[in-house]
């Protein structure tokens, strides 16, 4: 039973144009929710989180926005630039369960220059 | 300062036979975890250490993974015997504290089980 799902198994975007990110969740119970960016022979690398009692947060040109209603949850980057293309991992964690992370299976984003 | 480092980045076996992976983590980090990333699917938990216990295995797939971390140092992740649906791509993450997007990730150990 996947809790947490990226549909979209790709996506290609045009430098300097905005790239979306979407994610859905299952368990309403979920603290926090991260997005993870992985480069090809990395491991994943934390790029933003949101706390499950907020719907907005920004860090430079990556935003995530959660729809607590909807169990969605989006991460907006603008500019996208061609650094940017990487997996891109959606996770939820439960804190009472030790942080242990619930991932998505990822999003391929593309940057075309 | 070191990151979490693993190893060997890539290991081939044959089915019914050992492999042992090791994971270092970030020097004084308590918080272990391992986590396996199947045929492109999403990653999925294995378990946590902290420091020397296990303080959540309920990802280990069966008894066939053994996973010890003696002196709440390094860990290793053994499997015996490693069958077809084991090959996949395994990752160990660290953290000091237990929070969210604390998590330090490794670059993986890839598992080919012919």
């Amino acid at each position: 039973d996947q809790q947490v799902k990226q549909n979209s198994p790709s996506l290609s975007v045009q430098e300097g144009r905005i790239s979306i990110l979407n994610c859905d969740y299952t368990n309403s119970m979920f603290d926090y929710f991260l997005w993870y960016k992985k480069y090809p022979a990395e491991g994943p690398t934390f790029l933003i989180s949101i706390s499950s009692i907020k719907d907005k947060n920004e860090d430079g040109r990556f935003t995530v926005f959660l729809n607590k209603s909807a169990k969605h949850l989006s991460l907006h980057i603008v500019p996208s630039q061609p650094g940017d293309s990487a997996v891109y991992f959606c996770a939820a964690v439960l804190m009472e369960y030790g942080n242990k992370l619930v991932f998505g299976a990822g999003t391929i984003l593309r940057v075309k220059s | 300062e070191a990151g979490v480092t693993q190893f060997p980045s890539h290991s081939v076996i044959e089915k019914g036979q050992t492999v042992t992976l090791r994971c270092d983590p970030i020097s004084g980090h308590d918080n272990l975890y391992w986590y396996r990333r199947v045929m492109g699917k999403e990653i999925k938990f294995l378990l946590h250490f902290v420091k020397e216990s296990k303080q959540d295995e309920s990802g280990m797939p069966n008894n066939r993974f053994l996973a010890e971390r003696t002196g709440g140092t390094y860990s290793t992740l053994k499997v015996q015997p490693a069958e077809l649906e084991d090959s996949g791509v395994y990752f160990c993450a660290s953290s000091l504290m237990v929070r969210a997007g604390g998590q330090f990730f490794g670059p993986g150990t890839r598992l080919t089980v012919l």
